[in-house]
This record gives structure tokens, C-alpha cells and sequence, in this order.
């Protein structure tokens, strides 16, 4: 089976752009989730998807928005880019509801 | 609130000796307990999970509900298991939320 993938590998903005990054899981997981990976933070929890929904939602501004598609592709979308927005962006697919998840590559966004 | 502690940034270890990464967690109910690792350069991949109690690559880690740990252990570490060691929680009650630690850098020198 073919793992997570995520479009564009890297991504150079500037701030008050927007951004769009897509995922997709392994064939048959429903469920997608997002993490923001930072040196100082670590991986935080952005939001997960199951079955076109948004299932639960970490501690970011409505900045950062999400959404997945009948063939459980997901896009995040993040408005008005900061500098601290500057980060690896993570996807991740499981089959339902587990916390044994299948990690994508990530998306490496640089705002400048 | 789920919360995960690992109270070490890096540890650093010689080839052929015993290594432990801590893991400490915070949740009043019934928390499922995992350990992911991320060779250099490899993408974020489960490392093993305390209800299958198997021992991966020669790694276990025991769920101690007193003591609200779930260490990660080996009796004689490799160069290969250098990585970056990352603790996760989840449960039915945070609707299967994974919340992570912020990581354990662990060196196996030669």
C-alpha cells in the first residue's frame, strides 16, 4: 500500500498570504489528522477529520482551517501568514478511531 | 486535559548499554499509551503501543497506572536506535485526540 502523502514538499511564503496544504491518506483510512511541528513546541495537535468531519480541533486561530473530502483526501489552509507560522506541517491517516496512526513526510512552510 | 511529559531532551548513550526514556502522562481515565520514533531523515512511525505489549526492535515499555509512567526500555542499546523518541496518549474520552510529548533525542554513541 502506497503511505501518506502530502503536497507541495516545501513552501516559501510571505506574511498576510494564505496557504494550502493537501494530504493524502493511505487507500481505506478515514480518519486524517494535523500537527504543526516545531522546534519549541514540538507536534501540535491542529485538527482531525473522520468521514468528511471535524471531529476534534487542537488550540490554534481560526486562522488554520481544514477539510476532508468524500475520498478522505484533506486540505489545511492557514490565512494571513505570520513568521511563527513557520513550521512542518504533518498528515497523518489511521483506519478509525485509534491512536495508531501513519505519518506523511510533511510539508515544510518557510513565511517570510 | 490529557498531558504528556518527557522530561528529557536528549540522552546520550554508549552502544551495548541499557537505555531508558522516560515518559510521564496526565489523564484521570483510561489513556491508550504509544511510542513513535523518527530516524533522520524518516518519517514519524509508531514504534509499539502498551495494549499489544509486544517488543519492537527490541523495546518495551510497561503502563504503570500508579505511577502514570510508560517508559520506553532497552537492555542494550544500538547506533541504529539513535532517533528522536516521541510519547503519545489518546482515549475514548478525548474522542481518540493523539497528544505528544515533547520528545526524547536519544544518542547511541560507539
Amino acid at each position: 500500500k502506497a503511505g501518506v502523502t502530502q503536497t507541495p514538499r516545501y513552501l516559501i511564503k510571505t506574511r498576510g498570504q494564505q496557504v494550502t496544504l493537501s494530504c493524502s491518506p493511505i487507500s481505506g483510512h478515514r480518519s486524517v489528522s494535523w500537527y504543526q511541528q516545531t522546534p519549541g513546541q514540538g507536534l501540535q495537535f491542529l485538527f482531525e477529520y473522520f468521514s468528511e468531519t471535524q471531529r476534534n480541533k487542537g488550540n490554534f486561530p481560526g486562522r488554520f482551517s481544514g477539510r476532508q473530502f468524500s475520498n478522505s483526501r484533506s486540505e489545511m489552509n492557514v490565512s494571513t501568514l505570520e513568521l511563527g507560522d513557520s513550521a512542518l506541517y504533518l498528515c497523518a491517516s489511521s483506519l478509525a478511531l485509534t491512536g495508531e496512526q501513519y505519518f506523511g513526510p510533511g510539508t515544510r512552510l518557510t513565511v517570510t | 486535559a490529557q498531558r504528556v511529559t518527557q522530561p528529557e531532551k536528549l540522552l546520550s548513550v554508549f552502544k551495548g548499554a541499557p537505555v531508558e526514556l522516560k515518559c510521564n502522562y496526565s489523564y484521570s481515565g483510561s489513556p491508550e499509551l504509544f511510542w513513535y520514533v523518527q530516524y533522520s531523515r524518516q518519517r514519524l512511525q509508531l514504534l509499539l503501543r502498551h495494549i499489544s505489549r509486544e517488543s519492537i526492535k527490541g523495546f518495551t515499555a510497561d503502563l504503570n497506572k500508579g505511577e502514570t509512567s510508560f517508559h520506553l526500555k532497552k537492555p542494550f542499546a544500538q547506533e541504529e536506535d539513535s532517533a528522536m523518541y516521541y510519547c503519545a496518549l489518546t482515549s475514548t474520552g478525548s474522542n481518540y485526540k493523539l497528544t505528544f510529548g515533547k520528545g526524547t533525542l536519544l544518542t547511541v554513541n560507539p
